[in-house]
């Protein structure tokens, strides 16, 4: 299995609510990322957690909390966002932080925030 | 801190060859990635140069200047299937900052 799988492909919330996005991997791969994208505009690094440990948080509000509750998942857990969030949201993940061998990416899910 | 260049768009035809250029200061630097990313889709690694040089991967090839801060990636053969957005990645601490991109338009 060399895919980063995302769910789900496409979300819509309002600013009250409070949804997750998955991303799982089952490429033994022990660091895993989320980056914002913005349209035409390059993927922007939010979180890495290496070895299921936090590593990098890159100033991201807190109505953004990410969880890895093992090594082949990671949450992004959201709420009260704001209409500006909207984004695609990526997932990746590499053999570890620092790696030479690329980032694997999930499809990513278009969260549109009304 | 850190600045990243790419040029924003490049055209070019079918078969013809086509380099897509990248200067870039980060702290940290070992290493230089590239990024292939459709519409719609996601980003796709690939390649990476540590040393100075070239790397070929078939109709790609990477080159970086470590004395320069300079890299490039060489398209050659190109097909309507290369028109894509780019992104130079270089290493930035222990990750990859992805550069602003260079959209590629194959034309036929």
């Amino acid at each position: 299995d060399t895919e980063v799988t995302q769910t789900p492909k496409h979300l819509v919330m309002g600013m009250t609510n409070k949804k997750s996005l998955k991303c799982e991997q089952h490429m033994g791969h022990r660091a895993m990322y989320w980056y914002k994208q913005k349209a035409k505009k390059p993927p922007e690094l939010m979180f890495v957690y290496s070895y299921e440990k936090l590593s990098i948080n890159e100033s991201v509000p807190s109505r953004f909390s990410p969880e890895c509750p093992n090594s082949s998942l990671l949450n992004l857990h959201l709420h009260a966002l704001q209409p500006e969030d909207s984004a695609l949201y990526l997932c990746a993940s590499s053999h570890q932080q620092g790696t030479n061998y690329g980032y694997t990416f999930g499809s990513g899910t278009r969260l549109t925030v009304v | 801190g850190q600045s990243l260049e790419q040029p924003s768009e490049v055209t070019a035809v079918e078969g013809a060859i086509v380099q897509i250029n990248c200067t870039y200061q980060t702290s940290g630097f070992y290493g230089l990635s590239w990024y292939q990313q459709h519409d719609g889709g996601a980003p796709t690694f690939l390649s990476y140069n540590a040393l100075d040089g070239l790397e070929e991967t078939g109709r790609f090839s990477s080159f970086l200047s470590r004395s320069d801060s300079y890299g490039y990636l060489l398209l050659q053969e190109l097909q309507m299937k290369d028109s894509a957005s780019y992104f130079c990645a270089p290493s930035h601490g222990q990750n990859f900052v992805f550069g602003p991109g260079t959209r590629l338009s194959v034309l036929p």
